[in-house]
């Protein structure tokens, strides 16, 4: 079974760069994608295929995928950012799916 | 759009069962892979299952293994979760998402909730 491990939260001034990291292991054969929830509100995808973007996510949200951890990166982070954001992969030879812990980004 | 309104949630004894519905529309339901994942209160995202376009093939979390059974009716767009032996460890917030790209979730319902009578 896969274990995707999250910071719990991470905080970042208006205008700097938030790195949210997903470290798991066996990631060189997987790929990783990215959700955010807002308060109340369902998940939404905001980054697929580790560095493939939806449309209506801005060009200034960024996906990595080192081998063992990867990354969602927000530039000229906006207070509209804050929110949940979790990691998944999909395991292919079980059909199963997992997630991160989530991390919650904080705006100061 | 996609749309996927899910249904069926409600308040239950331990033990007891339920039968959780997602009406899809916007897409063409009977091509798509369909999965539940659910949210515990203050909690994070956990896939329960997940169902194939033709629902020849299903998985589970080994959390519900035994216990949910996943099903659909292609001729009603809809996505079923049969949940039986039902535990105060199921109370949650159960979304139907539509499976995207590489076994991501690319729309998402607005959840029904599932609470266990004291």
């Amino acid at each position: 079974s896969y274990v995707l491990t999250q910071p719990p939260s991470v905080s970042v001034a208006p205008g700097k760069t938030a790195r949210i990291t997903c470290a798991g292991n066996m990631f060189g054969s997987k790929t990783v994608h990215w959700y955010k929830q807002k308060p109340g509100q369902a998940p939404v995808q905001v980054f697929y295929y580790d560095t493939d973007r939806p449309s209506g996510i801005p060009e200034r949200v960024s996906g990595s995928n080192s081998g063992d951890t990867a990354t969602l990166t927000i530039n000229r982070v906006e207070a509209g950012d804050e929110g949940d954001f979790y990691c998944q992969v999909w395991d292919s030879l079980t059909d199963n799916r997992h997630f991160g812990g989530g991390t919650k980004l904080t705006v100061l | 759009q996609v749309d996927l309104v899910e249904s069926g949630g409600g308040v239950v004894q331990p033990g007891g069962s339920l039968r959780l519905s997602c009406e899809a529309s916007g897409f063409t339901f009977v091509v798509s892979g369909m999965n539940w994942v659910r949210q515990r209160p203050g909690k994070g995202l956990e896939w329960v299952s997940f169902s194939s376009h033709d629902g020849k093939s299903d998985s589970y979390a080994d959390s519900v293994r035994g216990r949910f059974t996943v099903s659909r009716d292609n001729s009603k767009n809809t996505l079923y979760l049969r949940m039986n032996g039902l535990k105060s460890d199921d109370t949650a917030l159960y979304y139907c998402t539509r499976d995207g790209e590489g076994g991501s979730f690319d729309s998402w319902g607005q959840g029904t909730l599932v609470t266990f009578s004291s």
